[in-house]
């Protein structure tokens, strides 16, 4: 099956610093997300990605689709402690399904 | 704004016990999922819900789980004979313009 291979598996930065993590698949996919999760909740979407190429921001959030639709990459400038939470990336297929696949997460930890 | 939501947040129960997670998407909606995250792993699809069908499932989802939409509002998970390895987390989404809303999840603890 598909699937998403997602580096690094943990970060741990001092606050203030960028962080950088990405994803990346043998398979196309028409749109890539990016979601963080809290401890005990559900994902939330930070960043949807719909074009090949695309470069979108969501304030210290910036990500990027990959002109291959095979990777995603997801930056974080001046990390704040609030950051912390496990990154995930997510791809849809193009196969007209509205399955998500998911990477296996980037857990993030920011010292004050 | 308009949200999912789960019952219950928690649920133990014996190993062989059926145990039905519960989903109200967000009304408009017409795409509903099931995700699973067992603990310290990845978001692992399901079952996704089109049109009062099943639309797509995993090789996870067996004959042990089923989906029903009973009355137009709900959206339930039914696992018949808990296994150990079912203990996860159970996400519920519903999808609408090329997002996916996700609930906060229901905690299962098989003993």
């Amino acid at each position: 099956g598909q699937q998403l291979n997602q580096s690094p598996q943990s970060m741990f930065i001092q606050e203030g610093e960028d962080v950088s993590m990405n994803c990346t698949s043998s398979s196309i996919f028409n749109t890539w997300l990016w979601y963080k999760q809290d401890p005990g909740e559900g994902p939330v979407l930070l960043i949807a990605l719909y074009k090949a190429g695309e470069l979108t921001s969501n304030g210290r959030l910036t990500a990027q689709f990959g002109i291959t639709r095979k990777d995603s990459f997801l930056n974080i400038s001046a990390s704040i402690p609030s950051d912390v939470g496990i990154y995930f990336c997510a791809g849809l297929s193009q196969g007209g399904s509205e399955k998500l696949v998911f990477g296996k997460g980037t857990k993030l930890t920011v010292n004050p | 704004e308009p949200e999912v939501t789960q019952t219950p947040s928690h649920q133990v129960t014996q190993m062989g016990q059926e145990v039905i997670l519960r989903c109200v998407p967000i009304s408009n909606h017409l795409y509903f999922y099931w995700y699973r995250q067992i603990l310290g792993q990845k978001v692992e699809f399901l079952v996704s819900f089109y049109n009062n069908e099943i639309s797509e499932k995993s090789e996870i989802f067996d004959d042990q789980f089923s989906v029903e939409r009973p009355d137009g509002s709900n959206f339930t998970l039914k696992i018949r004979s808990t296994k150990l390895e079912d203990s996860a987390m159970y996400f519920c989404a519903s999808f609408y313009a090329g997002e996916l809303f996700f609930g906060e999840g229901s905690r299962l603890t098989v003993l």
